[in-house]
């Protein structure tokens, strides 16, 4: 089974510009998640996708983040402009939703690094 | 808002030890834990998990405990081997319509041969 795909790997930016981060989640896998993984820390919420729609973005810091699941498989996670504290790894991970079954599978996630 | 505490946040054994990492969670209608593993620069992987219907489940060397009373959970590797070096997150899924996990801040385990 393919696992969830993200793309690029590395990322290297001045700060005030912008990024964009690419995942294509575990085929059949309604519900999709990006999180952020600080150095030293655990992943943390960013946004939560049902299909196509947003469950939960309440974490994330919308002055600067946006994210879309416009056909409800591939989304993309967009910072403008990017901070200094942006610098982390964005992972994006995908489940199937309810039942007994449910669990949470990673991508390898994309190292944004802001100078 | 819902929290997990993880401790250690560092843990030192020698090879064929045994490996013990704790997690407390602030929502009593929590239902799912996982624990994750994730080796230097690698995506996180699921490596066991319990539902709170269950008290405890093994998987060869691992298991995980559930205490629902006391709201902690743990997770036991014995016969401890240099490749389970790594940081272990444990996670809880609060309750809600979201079905979100949240993670505990990791243990970097190294086991030394």
């Amino acid at each position: 089974e393919a696992g969830v795909a993200q793309s690029p790997r590395y990322k290297i930016i001045e700060k005030r510009q912008s990024v964009a981060f690419w995942c294509n989640p575990i085929s059949g896998h309604a519900t999709l998640y990006w999180y952020q993984q600080i150095l030293g820390q655990g992943p943390k919420l960013l946004i939560q996708f049902q299909n196509n729609g947003v469950v939960d973005d309440s974490q994330l810091p919308k002055d600067r983040f946006s994210a879309e699941r416009l056909k409800g498989v591939d989304s993309t996670l967009k910072i403008q402009p990017a901070k200094l504290e942006d610098s982390a790894v964005y992972l994006c991970a995908s489940s199937t939703f309810g039942g007994a079954n449910e669990k949470l599978f990673f991508g390898s996630g994309t190292q944004l690094s802001v100078l | 808002g819902e929290n997990v505490e993880q401790h250690p946040s560092t843990l030192s054994v020698q090879e064929g030890d045994s490996a013990v990492i704790k997690c407390t969670y602030s929502d009593s209608a929590s239902n799912y834990f996982p624990w994750y593993k994730q080796e230097l620069g690698k995506r996180p992987q699921l490596i066991i998990d319990i539902r709170s219907n269950v008290g405890e489940k093994k998987d060869q060397r691992i298991a995980v405990t559930l205490n629902k009373t006391a709201k902690h959970f743990s997770l036991h590797i014995t016969e401890t081997q240099p490749e389970d070096s790594a940081v272990y997150f444990c996670a809880a899924r609060f309750s809600g319509s979201a079905r979100q996990l949240t993670f505990g801040s990791g243990t970097q385990l190294t086991v030394l041969p």
